[in-house]
């Protein structure tokens, strides 16, 4: 157990669905992550939510929608999704601040498919 | 472009010795990762090196050459619960991390 949870930890839907995912950390972080792990590719970073502030958008495509409500709680929710978005979506957290390094903290991932 | 490199796949002998390699080219260097992801299961941290050498932690040891762009992960007698993807990442001047793809390490009995 990493202190960082995620669910559901598997999602099928269609392509005129809407879903969420949820991600929760017990660790008192002030920085939350949502990357995208497809099959031998990098861990691709999605959205960075600072002190519930986002502080990095790469360039995602609109039908993701991320949500801070809290510096424990993210949100990711997901609309007209395409096939090719079939991936394990990666939720971390870690202690921002003054420019620190700091390690990450990862949840178990929502495996999605998209049909 | 900001670049990890990593070997996609390694198969060793249990009990044996195992190093992966990461080379990398990024906009600054604040330090570099090795994390260790099961499948189907969230990485975990492993090590972090920021200064040039070998860091020690039980069976696995990591090393960082910062001149060279080049670190490895180095796995003593490996053991089944080894079996996993080991994953390079660098955090750049911005303090982002730049990942590499990892490596699926199998380990035969």
């Amino acid at each position: 157990e990493t202190g960082v949870t995620q669910t559901p930890r598997h999602l099928v839907m269609g392509m005129t669905n809407k879903k969420s995912l949820k991600c929760e950390q017990h660790l008192g972080h002030n920085a939350m992550y949502w990357y995208k792990q497809s099959a031998k590719k990098p861990l691709e970073l999605m959205f960075v939510y600072n002190f519930k502030e986002q502080t990095e958008n790469n360039s995602v495509p609109s039908r993701f929608s991320p949500e801070c409500p809290n510096s424990s709680h993210l949100f990711l929710h997901l609309h007209t999704l395409q096939p090719e978005d079939s991936a394990l979506y990666l939720c971390a957290s870690s202690q921002e601040g003054g420019g620190r390094v700091n390690e990450q903290f990862f949840g178990p991932g929502t495996r999605l498919t998209v049909l | 472009g900001q670049n990890i490199d990593q070997p996609t796949e390694m198969t060793a002998t249990e009990g044996a010795i195992v190093q992966i390699n990461c080379t990398y080219q990024t906009s600054g260097f604040n330090g570099l990762f090795w994390y260790q992801q099961h499948a189907g299961e969230a990485p975990t941290f492993l090590s972090y090196n920021v200064l040039d050498g070998l860091e020690e932690k039980g069976r696995f040891s990591s090393f960082l050459s910062r001149s060279k762009g080049y670190s490895y992960l180095l796995l003593k007698e490996l053991q089944m619960k080894d079996s996993a993807s080991y994953l390079c990442a660098v955090l750049d001047s911005n303090y982002q991390l730049i990942w590499g793809a990892g490596t699926k390490l199998i380990i035969k009995p």
